[in-house]
């Protein structure tokens, strides 16, 4: 069973439109989750970082949540842009100093029509 | 992509083949990583390293293998064993290996078998 757990696997909204991305995993004990942005046949590129504490996060147009307690964090768009057309990948790590405990979700696509 | 460059963008592999992806970086990183994506799939830890002439096996390390004899170099060779080669192959690097940093992802090669 997969850890880290994204919805939905694929997106398609209107350029313009708000959007929310969602993150459910069960790696515990939990350090920070991340979210990630993969434009086509690149690497993905970090848009956020959140600690236990914390339970939201901006980036320009991104805003991400985190719940700890039901463990499950979202990516909210706001205002989409063409160059948004993406893979977007949630990224859980535990507590521990080892990149054996980082945990990739399988991505959500997006793709944003004219 | 930040200072982490992967070459070649794409690789054909015969049968009985040995092929090596090259990882280069400038960022002074300490640590780098070699992940392999499939459609579908989280990104799978194939094999890292946190300090030269040392590095541990990831999740998938069957079939491959690395070097480090240089800070600014990882090259990942994918050998015959290697059954299933096709896919995408990304390198990372971060400033010191702990799980909490952020990575840095190049701009991936693709490998495929002929």
């Amino acid at each position: 069973k997969n850890q880290v757990e994204q919805s939905p696997q694929s997106l398609i909204i209107l350029e313009g439109k708000n959007c929310t991305l969602q993150c459910n995993y069960t790696v515990s004990p939990f350090s920070n989750l991340r979210w990630y942005k993969q434009d086509t046949g690149r690497g993905p590129v970090s848009l956020t970082i959140m600690t236990f504490s914390e339970n939201t996060k901006s980036n320009r147009r991104y805003t991400a949540t985190l719940d700890a307690d039901t463990k499950q964090s979202s990516l909210h768009i706001t205002a989409s842009q063409l160059s948004d057309s993406a893979s977007y990948i949630c990224v859980v790590s535990a507590p521990r100093s080892s990149a054996s405990k980082i945990i990739f979700g399988s991505g959500t696509r997006l793709s944003i029509r004219p | 992509d930040g200072g982490i460059t992967q070459s070649p963008k794409y690789l054909f592999r015969k049968e009985g083949q040995n092929v090596t992806l090259s990882c280069e970086q400038n960022l002074n990183h300490d640590a780098m990583y070699w992940y392999r994506q499939d459609p579908g799939q989280g990104l799978r830890l194939i094999y890292y390293s946190q300090i030269v002439n040392d590095f541990q096996k990831g999740d998938i390390a069957e079939g491959y293998s690395v070097s480090r004899e240089k800070k600014e170099s990882f090259p990942l060779t994918v050998t015959s064993a290697q059954k299933n080669p096709t896919a995408f192959y990304l390198c990372a690097s971060s400033i010191s290996g702990a799980n909490q940093e952020t990575q840095y992802f190049g701009p991936g090669t693709r490998l495929l078998v002929l």
